[in-house]
């Protein structure tokens, strides 16, 4: 399967905890995206990457998020010190940005419950 | 504040029924495009719209893109028990980002 990935696929873990999250995108696409969903909305964005470059990331939710993409290659993404308003699904997108509006391949997402 | 506001929110009808959701925004967008999300999955691209006034039709789907590129709507003829998901309009304006709305949540039962 040549799509997007993501790995876990559903995290439970305790408050204060920190978790991270794990995209494979398609492997020519040069962009990479994070948004988050709970339920009954529309994902959320939070940050993206052109090649290895984060170019967005003042919409992370607070500093305890962070994501990276140190080869341009897969991306993972972190949440410090779990509260239980962090959880939701985290989806991981990519696209072959050359400019104009591209389509996303989303993942199946990361679901994250904070007990 | 949202961007993109979609609605209904939530539709149920039967097969075989005809409907229409909306995508409203009071900004221009340089391209608006739909998606369909199934429980467990991520969303899936339908279209892409561009030019102001641009209707696309994939099969049952019909998708119109407002004049002044502020607003969308798919209508759908005919649903079926497969057109069940999560309907999200996302907007880009400019260089930024996709945006994306709410959703409209379809059940279509058979």
């Amino acid at each position: 399967d040549t799509g997007v990935s993501q790995d876990p696929r559903h995290k439970i873990t305790k408050r204060g905890q920190n978790v991270t999250f794990r995209c494979d995108p398609i492997s020519e696409h040069n962009r990479l995206y994070w948004y988050r969903q709970t339920l009954g909305q529309g994902p959320e964005f939070l940050t993206y990457f052109q090649n290895e470059a984060q170019l967005e990331k003042s919409r992370l939710l607070s500093d305890r998020f962070s994501a990276e993409r140190p080869k341009g290659s897969f991306s993972t993404l972190e949440i410090q010190r779990t509260e239980q308003g962090d959880s939701a699904m985290y989806l991981c997108a990519s696209s072959a940005y050359w400019g104009g509006a591209g389509e996303l391949f989303f993942g199946e997402g990361s679901r994250l419950t904070v007990l | 504040t949202q961007l993109l506001e979609q609605s209904p929110q939530f539709l149920s009808i039967q097969e075989g029924e005809n409907l229409t959701v909306y995508c409203n925004s009071s900004s221009v967008f340089s391209s608006l495009q739909w998606y369909r999300q199934e429980p467990g999955e991520g969303p899936v691209l339908l279209v892409t719209v561009v030019t102001g006034g641009e209707v696309k039709k994939l099969k049952r789907l019909t998708f119109q893109f407002g004049d002044a590129r502020k607003d969308s709507s798919l209508h759908i003829t005919a649903a079926q028990p497969g057109d069940t998901g999560l309907y999200l309009c996302a907007g880009v304006m400019g260089y930024s980002t996709l945006t994306f709305g709410k959703g409209t949540m379809l059940l279509v039962s058979p």
